[in-house]
């Protein structure tokens, strides 16, 4: 089955830049998704189609892909970034998609 | 405001069943895919099933496979899941999600209903 594994926690200071990556262990033939979900609310989307970020993002969040591995980065993070985050995608396009198992942001 | 609220809900003993669903406003439900998603108490996001415009097509997680039914009925801009045969590791918060036009993202998401399942 079809894998995306994130690392469980990341730490950053403010103002600094967080890097978040999603790993699969085959090369994968769907974009990757990002949702950052703050405690007790619904997830919300911060990047489409790996590097497209939807309206009312703030710029400082963006993707990346290269090979098997995605990235969220979060430049200038801030205390409101505080928060879960997962990566989404899908093994063939609407068939069996895929979370990652969320990486925890902590701003120190 | 494009809002999608869910509702259904509730404590209900190992072997039931429970019809959650979730009604859309702000937004033409009859244009866009949709899916179910869940997150047990403390864990990850978990996704459940996916249903066509038409409910032509559906995808179902293997998890869930045979035991949950997706439907839809876009007069009444509703999504429905139909839970049966609950188990205690069904307990979760359980989300409907708009699909992303061209794309297998969720833009919108509900808050979410929660359903327990005692044992």
């Amino acid at each position: 089955s079809y894998e995306l594994t994130q690392p469980p926690s990341v730490s950053v200071s403010p103002g600094l830049t967080a890097r978040i990556t999603c790993s699969a262990h085959v090369l994968p033939t769907q974009y990757t998704y990002w949702y950052q979900q703050k405690a007790g609310q619904a997830p919300v989307l911060v990047i489409y189609k790996d590097s497209q970020r939807p309206s009312g993002i703030p710029e400082r969040f963006s993707g990346s892909s290269s090979g098997t591995t995605a990235t969220l980065i979060i430049n200038g993070v801030q205390a409101e970034d505080e928060a879960d985050y997962y990566c989404q995608s899908a093994a063939s396009s609407g068939i069996s998609v895929v979370f990652g198992g969320g990486t925890k942001l902590t701003v120190l | 405001d494009v809002q999608l609220v869910e509702s259904g809900g509730g404590l209900v003993q190992s072997g039931g069943s429970l019809r959650l669903s979730c009604e859309a406003s702000g937004f033409d439900f009859s244009r866009f895919e949709m899916n179910w998603v869940r997150q047990a108490p403390g864990k990850g996001l978990e996704w459940l099933s996916y249903i066509s415009i038409t409910s032509a097509i559906i995808y179902e997680a293997d998890s869930v496979k045979g035991r949950f039914t997706t439907s839809r009925d876009n007069a009444k801009s509703s999504l429905y899941l139909h839970l049966n045969d609950l188990r205690a590791d069904d307990t979760a918060v359980y989300y409907c999600a708009r699909d992303l036009v061209g794309s297998d993202g969720f833009d919108v998401w509900g808050r979410g209903t929660m359903v327990a399942v005692s044992s």
